[in-house]
Order: structure tokens, then C-alpha cells, then sequence
């Protein structure tokens, strides 16, 4: 069975910093690209950022960009999101999804509950 | 960045009834890299119809997509109970999968 759980969301100050982490089992890690998408109170689904399934090629949106690093580990099955300067705005939810062997043109089949992130001060 | 549009942004139906939701693209979705997203309140979102037409596993065939191009449909021909949530379409053939907006279905 295909699990996803994040972890590493809380209540984080304007300016500060979180790391999110999402740990993965029942498929092999290695072989499917990961994303993160996240959904603000109330909100609609956006698209964060993505990494193809070796790590080679990661996408960003640009809204996020320069804040955002989102990594792999593949000898943890985990995947991350460090995001810096963290926003009010950047107030969602934040889900973990499995991909497909590409990082494009494969659709995402397995989302996790998701872990909240707070910017407030 | 592919900006989809979803219509109606409420479509309020009765049990038994056909629920027609639309997801307009602003440009040419690649070989009809389209899947429509199941989100019911408190949870994640769950794959419902990828590559336009195909159902995920596990989906009953009450639901069918359909469409190319710029112009795709999530049809469900006869709403059950447990079909009354937000309807999501993403495409996925160029970065970043964009979303659109949500359709939600309640009941009426």
C-alpha cells in the first residue's frame, strides 16, 4: 500500500523558516517523480514544486521561486521542502504527491493528508 | 503557464441526476495530459480520470472524462451521495501542473 506522511508543518513567524518532509513506502522511491502542492484556508489546489524521480531536474512555481528547495533522499524513501522567508500567504496546507517516472506527462496518483504550515506573527 | 478555467464554480444537483463539469485551457493541452481530482471536505485530493478519459483504479464508470485540445469534461451520469464534493482538473504535460479553480457539487 502506497503511504505518504508529512511532517515538519507548524506555526512559523513572517521571515522565518520550516523544513517539511514526507516520508514514503509501498513503491519504490527512486523510480517516480515527487511533487508538493499546497491549499490555502478555503483556497483551490496549487502547484508548488517538483523533482524528477534521480533528483536531476526540479521545477519551482515562480510565485515560490528562490525560496523554495525542494531535495530527495533516496536511501530514506523522504522527500523535502526547505522554504525560506516564509510569507503570510505562504499559510496552506502543503500535500506531498507521488508522480509518475517523469517529472512531466505522468499523472499524480497518490496524495498525502498533508501537514499545515502557520505564517503568523 | 497553462491557466485552466472550470465552469460552473457551484453545480447544485439531486441524487440520480447527470453532472456535467467543464475545464477550459488557455492553450493546447499536449496529448490530453488532463486528470480530474475527487476532494471531499477534510482531505486530500484523490485521482479520479487521468490522460483525459482514462479512470483511475478503483473509480466507478458512473464517471467518464472526455475532450482534447483546450476543451475537457468530467461527466458523472448519475450522482450518488458520495459524489457530492470539489471537482479539481490539473494538466500535467508541461511545468508547472497547473490547477484550476475547483467545481463544487451540492447538493440541491
Amino acid at each position: 500500500e502506497v503511504q505518504l506522511v508529512e511532517s515538519g508543518g507548524g506555526l512559523v513567524q513572517p521571515g522565518g523558516s520550516l523544513r517539511l518532509s514526507c516520508s514514503t513506502s509501498g513503491f519504490s522511491f527512486s523510480t517516480y517523480a515527487m511533487h508538493w502542492v499546497r491549499q490555502a484556508p478555503g483556497k483551490g489546489l496549487e502547484y508548488v514544486s517538483g523533482i524528477s524521480n534521480n533528483g536531476g531536474s526540479t521545477y519551482y512555481a515562480d510565485s515560490l521561486k528562490g525560496r523554495l528547495t525542494i531535495s530527495r533522499d533516496k536511501s530514506k524513501s523522504t522527500l523535502y521542502l526547505q522554504m525560506n522567508s516564509l510569507k503570510i500567504e505562504d499559510t496552506a496546507v502543503y500535500y506531498c504527491v507521488k508522480g509518475g517516472p517523469k517529472l512531466v506527462t505522468t499523472p499524480s496518483d497518490y496524495w498525502g493528508q498533508g501537514t499545515v504550515v502557520t505564517v503568523s506573527s | 503557464e497553462i491557466v485552466l478555467t472550470q465552469s460552473p464554480g457551484t453545480l447544485s444537483l439531486s441524487p440520480g441526476e447527470r453532472a456535467t463539469l467543464s475545464c477550459r485551457a488557455s492553450q493546447s493541452v499536449g496529448s490530453s495530459y488532463l486528470a480530474w481530482y475527487q476532494q471531499k471536505p477534510g482531505q486530500a485530493p484523490k485521482l479520479f480520470i487521468y490522460g483525459a478519459s482514462s479512470r483511475a483504479t478503483g473509480i466507478p464508470d458512473r464517471f467518464s472524462g472526455s475532450g482534447s485540445g483546450t476543451d475537457f469534461t468530467l461527466t458523472i451520469s448519475r450522482l450518488e451521495p458520495e459524489d457530492f464534493a470539489v471537482y479539481y482538473c490539473q494538466q500535467y504535460g508541461s511545468s508547472p501542473g497547473t490547477f484550476g479553480q475547483g467545481t463544487r457539487v451540492d447538493i440541491k
